[in-house]
């Protein structure tokens, strides 16, 4: 089971703004990372570290981080922004964990 | 820009074991990063399995180290996945990936190989 916990699903308004959570304990000693994935694809990094953007990644997408919960950030969220995403960190042990995901609709 | 890319049999039978390679193209796997598989079962999320240094340092998933070998081939720029004993529960899209960052407390996956499906069927 994963220690770190998603909503399963959230729904946003075209061009509204979206907050996406990821909670666990570990987060106060480890930064999460954020994985947007399409039906049908492979997952790809959208938000590193404190809040980094790989390059092509749009300035739309931002992440923070609060006690034992980190946050993607969708400002503006456009149609090809629907997607399931997942947080990544370390569990209490150090290994690596996914978070449970999140199902985001753009509506 | 550094690519991978899965390849191995699609279906292996109950009690078998299943056999992946990823090759790293792009750049080399000797570099200063942690090579990784995750997979992900139809319709579920992300699970890692474990991940290799090029030295042949492994970490693994407790939940399945005892079935899980992951090794690397310098000479041939490619790492390798092994799980024994397999189930229809290990029916899934696996994928490599490489972790970057250097902090043991900030880390990532990018990028990521394509994925293949691996079947487990008789």
């Amino acid at each position: 089971s994963s220690e770190l916990t998603q909503d399963p699903a959230v729904s946003v308004a075209l061009g509204q703004t979206v907050r996406i959570t990821c909670q666990g304990d570990s987060l106060r000693s480890y930064y999460a990372s954020w994985y947007q994935q399409k039906p049908g694809q492979a997952p790809v990094l959208v938000i590193y570290g404190k809040n980094n953007r790989p390059s092509g990644i749009p300035d739309r997408f931002s992440g923070s981080s609060s006690g034992n919960t980190a946050s993607l950030t969708i400002t503006g969220a456009q149609a090809e922004d629907e997607a399931d995403y997942y947080c990544n960190s370390r569990d209490s042990s150090g290994n690596r964990v996914f978070g449970t995901g999140t199902k985001v609709t753009v509506l | 820009q550094v690519q991978l890319q899965e390849s191995g049999p699609g279906l292996v039978k109950p009690s078998g074991t299943l056999s992946l390679t990823c090759a790293v193209s792009g750049g080399s796997i000797s570099s200063s990063n942690w090579w990784s598989w995750v997979r992900q079962p139809p319709g579920k999320g992300l699970e890692w399995i474990g991940e290799i240094y090029h030295s042949g340092s492994t970490n693994y998933n407790p939940s399945l180290k005892s079935r899980v070998t992951i090794s690397v081939d310098k000479s041939k720029n490619q790492f390798s996945l092994k799980l024994s004993s397999v189930t229809a529960a290990d029916t899934a899209v696996y994928y490599c990936a490489r972790v970057k960052g250097i902090q043991l407390w900030n880390n990532w996956f990018d990028p990521w190989g394509q994925g293949t499906l691996v079947t487990v069927s008789s």
